[in-house]
Formats: C-alpha cells, structure tokens, sequence
C-alpha cells in the first residue's frame, strides 16, 4: 500500500541547514508530482514547494524560495528537502504529499516531521 | 497568487444536525478545489477534489459542491468523529496549491 515516511527534523539553530526526507513505498516517485507541505504550530498549512513527476522543474513558495531545495532519489524512491539559513518562522511540521493528477489533491500524507529552529 | 479564504474561524453544531462549510477563491479556480480533515496530531486526509468527488473511503455524508470561486463541504448527519479542523485548497494555479486557513469544526 502507498506509504510516506518523514525523517530528518530536529531542533536546529537559526541560521543552520538540515535535510528532510520522505521515503515513498508503493508507488514510483517518477509517476507522481511531490509536495512539501508545512503547519507552524497551532496554524494553518502552508505549501512549500513541488517536484513534477520527470523532476525537471521545482518550485518554491516565496517564503522558503532561495534557502529550501526540493530533490529526490529514484534509486531509493526518496524525496528530500534541504532547508538552509534556517529562521525561527520555519519552526514547523513538514509533510510531504502524494498529487494525483487523475483526481486532483493531494491524495497521501506522511505523518510529518516536526522542525524547531530556535538558540 | 490565488487567495482561499474560508470564512468561519469555527463552527459549533449539534450531533445528527448539518454542518456547511465554505470557502471561497479570490479568482475562478474552475472546478479545481479539494478539502481536507486534519484531526489533532495528525496529518490532513483528502476528503473531496474536484469540488464534489468524495475521496476513496470518505462517508457518503461528506459531500463538496460549487465552481468558479465558491464552494461548500457539506455534513450531512453529524458525528462526534466529524470534530476536527477543515481546509480547502485550490490547485488550479500550477504550482502555487493555496490553502484556506481553514475551520474547525466543534460537536456541541
């Protein structure tokens, strides 16, 4: 069955980087587009950039644009999110997600890897 | 950017009664909207895309309706496990897919 597995998160001072990763089960990342998805604590959700299906185009929400960096692993079915310059107001649970394009939405969320940046 | 605005903070109802949900888009999203249910401590749950297709799973007292910029998730018949917070989302603006901020639903 389709499963997503983050890993990666911690408590981070600002500044500093840290690498998320999804691993995929399932489904092949190269069928599908990929998200990451973000809620700071007690908020609401924020996408944060996408990944198409061929991998070939990224794109970024403008609040990470320049310091997040979308990639994947087809050896490992992995998707990452490399976070750089890290600031208090990136403190959040990351998911990533599943787009199915024959529906619409995102159809499978991992559980989410929580991030804290703070000194 | 595609503003969601989902226009009740919260909104409390009674077990069995309706629940109505809305959301609105600030320019024509078509019929390109989903809704979700996130319950605390986990992850959101596709309910509704396309508007009114419920997702696999989903009860037949979810149902979605609208296009252009406005929509509804409806609860039919309310239960205590309906209590969580609801999000809307376009994904007609490739690659910009906005959430609404979404609502949370309370079961008096």
């Amino acid at each position: 069955q389709v499963q997503l597995v983050e890993s990666g998160g911690g408590v981070v001072q600002p500044g500093r980087s840290l690498t998320l990763s999804c691993a995929a089960s399932g489904f092949r990342l190269t069928s599908y587009l990929m998200h990451w998805v973000r809620q700071a604590p007690g908020k609401g959700l924020e996408w944060v950039a996408v990944i198409s299906s061929d991998g070939r185009n990224k794109y970024y929400a403008d609040s990470v644009r320049g310091r997040f960096t979308i990639s994947r692993d087809t050896s490992k079915n992995t998707l990452f999110g490399q976070m750089n310059s890290l600031r208090p107001d990136d403190t959040a649970v990351y998911y990533c997600a599943r787009d199915n394009p024959q529906s619409g939405g995102f159809d499978y969320w991992g559980k989410g890897t929580l991030v804290t940046v703070s000194s | 950017e595609i503003v969601v605005t989902q226009s009740a903070a919260t909104l409390s109802v009674s077990p069995g009664e309706r629940a109505t949900l809305s959301c609105r888009a600030s320019q024509s999203v078509n019929g390109n909207l989903a809704w979700y249910q996130q319950k605390p401590g986990q992850a959101p749950r596709l309910l509704i895309y396309g508007a009114s297709t419920r997702a696999t799973g989903v009860a037949a007292r979810f149902s979605g309706s609208g296009s252009g910029t406005e929509f509804i998730l409806t609860i039919s018949s309310l239960e205590s496990e309906d209590s969580a917070v609801y999000y809307c989302q376009q994904y007609n603006n490739w690659p910009m897919y906005t959430f609404g901020q979404g609502t949370k639903l309370e079961i008096k």
